[in-house]
């Protein structure tokens, strides 16, 4: 079974396109992430979700909206897309603190826009 | 910052040999670190963690090694293999509240045959 699964995996789409991604987990984790990977493979969390709150939110264009409709599900929705956006975006989870608990990554979403 | 312009540093090692990964870390509060395996195509998985009270953790022919002096970890793989080809992360965790991974640079080992 899928720990973390995201869809969809491939996105082309044009700019000012607005899109969504996608994620669920099924570990019963409190917490969700999303991190963008960019071309040179560096990876940076965009913001995490507490239980359907809130967490980080790491001065991320307001263009990219989290929603999460319950705490297996973490979707990213990105209006007005630019050529910077095209990057590959992970969803994590991991059970809540304190201390530090293991994120489980899913397969990543490559999103390339035109 | 971020690492935007430089290239993914890579390492090369011959299958069977020990390959060791290095890592700079930037917060002196971090309190827990990850090193993460990428292959190709998939998302960062876990290999091995260490907590900041400690030297040295040692995993499935994986050893990770702080030296929080100079702010330095490092990754050894033992009698690597063709499997171990991926791109490997260091992250640092600063709880500050939340758990926030921080990822380095990220380097590419090959295993050649």
């Amino acid at each position: 079974d899928t720990a973390v699964s995201q869809t969809p995996k491939y996105l082309v789409t044009q700019m000012g396109n607005d899109k969504s991604i996608k994620c669920e987990q099924n570990l019963g984790h409190d917490t969700m992430y999303w991190y963008k990977q960019d071309s040179k493979k560096f990876l940076k969390i965009m913001f995490s979700y507490n239980n359907k709150e809130l967490i980080i939110n790491e001065t991320v264009p307001n263009r990219f909206s989290p929603k999460s409709p319950d705490k297996a599900h973490l979707n990213l929705h990105i209006n007005s897309l630019e050529l910077g956006d095209s990057a590959v975006y992970f969803c994590a989870s991991s059970q809540r603190g304190p201390g530090y608990n293991e994120q489980f990554f899913g397969p990543g979403t490559r999103l390339t826009v035109l | 910052g971020e690492s935007v312009g430089l290239h993914l540093p890579t390492l090369s090692v011959q299958e069977g040999d020990n390959s060791i990964i290095n890592c700079a870390y930037s917060n002196s509060a971090s309190d827990y670190f990850i090193w993460y395996k990428q292959e190709s195509g998939k998302g960062p998985q876990f290999i091995i963690d260490i907590r900041s009270n400690m030297d040295k953790r040692q995993g499935q022919r994986v050893t990770v090694l702080l030296n929080k002096t100079v702010k330095h970890l490092s990754l050894q793989i033992a009698a690597t293999q063709p499997g171990d080809s991926a791109v490997y992360f260091c992250a640092e965790n600063r709880i500050q509240g939340a758990q926030k991974l921080v990822f380095g640079q990220g380097t590419r080992l090959t295993i050649n045959p």
